[in-house]
């Protein structure tokens, strides 16, 4: 079936600095992938959806200046945040969709911002 | 008001008890139906895909929908404890893999061997 590569899994950063992560689909080119964040013991929330070579659309709350999306490639999407304050900590998900395999989930960055 | 309403428990069963997890929504524009279930600190993971009403089984999963009174269920028949895990009900309105996806709350299950 359809995989999804998410990485890190876990990164720990300063208050202040930036980090970034990567989704990428092994098996199959995704169409449009999508950005969730997840607190403890809640459900997805949808931050961004991207298509490959336009710009993200995002959702109503979320700062497009400070989580920034590049869907450079139908196999490789990134969410950086930047300037990040201990607020941003959480756990981000991304999904990569496509015709054939559907929504196929990433593992999961738990982010802790110190 | 939430478009997808799901119990988040916890719920508690032991094994091989047979499990039934419900969504009910408000917005008759949902058309396709997914159940996931998400193992603590992972990703989602596809359980069942549905669209039209009825039922549909695989395995010792059946998915439920009843589009007229907006219900949706997922039964686990022999649960086993690991099974244990959060279950998320998911929809959209269109089939289209750009459309989003809105998630119940999701319901932590636990069974107990």
């Amino acid at each position: 079936g359809a995989v999804v590569s998410q990485h890190p899994s876990r990164v720990i950063c300063k208050s202040g600095t930036s980090v970034k992560i990567e989704c990428r689909s092994l098996d199959f080119q995704a169409t449009t992938m999508f950005w969730y964040r997840q607190f403890p013991k809640q459900s997805l929330m949808l931050m961004a959806t991207s298509n490959e070579g336009s710009k993200a659309t995002y959702e109503q709350g979320v700062e497009k200046d400070k989580f920034l999306i590049n869907h450079a490639s139908l196999t490789l999407s990134t969410l950086t945040v930047t300037s990040a304050h201990p607020e941003d900590s959480s756990f981000y998900i991304c999904s990569a969709a496509s015709w054939t395999d559907g929504y196929t989930f990433g593992s999961g960055t738990r982010l802790t911002v110190v | 008001q939430k478009e997808v309403e799901q119990d988040p428990g916890p719920l508690s069963v032991p094994e091989g008890a047979i499990v039934s997890l419900n969504c009910t929504y408000s917005n008759s524009a949902f058309q396709y139906f997914m159940w996931y279930r998400q193992y603590s600190r992972k990703g989602p993971e596809l359980l069942m895909y549905t669209y039209s009403s009825g039922n549909k089984e695989d395995g010792r999963f059946t998915a439920q929908v009843d589009k007229s009174s907006k219900y949706i269920s997922l039964f686990i028949r022999d649960s086993q404890p690991s099974d244990s895990a959060t279950y998320l009900c998911a929809m959209s309105k269109q089939e289209t893999s750009g459309s989003r996806l809105t998630f119940g709350e999701g319901t932590q299950l636990t069974v107990n061997p």
